[in-house]
């Protein structure tokens, strides 16, 4: 079964409000990570948290992570409609083969 | 260099035809991968090259034939597709300090979008 799901699968706010997305996972890992992607486009990497690290900003991104709970939240606080993207985490297991896992995504939509 | 570039941007093939999928990096990274993007999914793993050396295989179908010549470039060719195998193809590419070490964060071309007739 896939490591990362995420939740909600779509979000929909207006310009100013935060944002917050969920990912959970199944294993150990060594890192989580979270990347954006605009429609048909690459992705692009975002933020780099460790599985020994509780909490990292970047900008107008928080990110926490739970290992306890096998969990993970990434907040874009403010929001700007160039933020109305799909949000995957990806995580990169302890054990097993070395390569990310992807999280299903969340879309978000944000008016302007 | 912070650039992963993929050639073509779009690509239509018939089911006979082959063809060649290329990505280029010069951020001197040393693992590679290739993912398969259907809409509104999220990317599934194909292959990983780690030190220009096939480390993952993701069960891919043989008409999907990965070659890395060098630590720079990355090719996937085609033959005989099916209509399925129509979607977004991303290349990516990580720094690996050593071979098949942690996966840190990945760097993304901007696809190939693929159509199969």
């Amino acid at each position: 079964s896939q490591q990362g799901e995420e939740d909600p699968q779509a979000l929909s706010i207006q310009e100013g409000e935060n944002a917050t997305m969920n990912c959970s996972y199944k294993t150990s890992i060594n890192n989580l990570q979270w990347y954006r992607q605009n429609s048909g486009r690459g992705l692009v990497h975002l933020i780099l948290i460790r599985s020994n690290e509780r909490e990292k900003h970047s900008g107008r991104l928080r990110v926490t992570l739970d290992t306890s709970k096998k969990s993970s939240s990434l907040l874009i606080t403010a929001s700007r409609a160039a933020d109305t993207a799909s949000y995957f985490c990806a995580t990169d297991a302890r054990t097993g083969r070395r390569a990310l896992t992807f999280g299903s995504g969340t879309r978000l939509q944000v008016q302007p | 260099d912070t650039e992963v570039t993929q050639t073509p941007k779009h690509l239509v093939m018939g089911m006979t035809n082959k063809k060649s999928l290329k990505c280029e990096q010069h951020m001197g990274h040393r693992a590679m991968y290739w993912y398969k993007q259907k809409a509104k999914k999220p990317p599934e793993l194909m292959f990983v090259y780690s030190y220009e050396k096939l480390s993952i295989n993701e069960s891919v179908p043989s008409r999907f034939s990965p070659e890395c010549p060098n630590s720079s470039l990355l090719n996937l060719h085609l033959h005989a597709l099916q209509p399925e195998d129509s979607a977004l193809y991303l290349c990516a590419s990580s720094q690996e300090l050593r071979r098949d070490s942690g996966r840190e964060t990945q760097y993304f071309g901007p696809g190939t979008r693929l159509l199969v007739l």
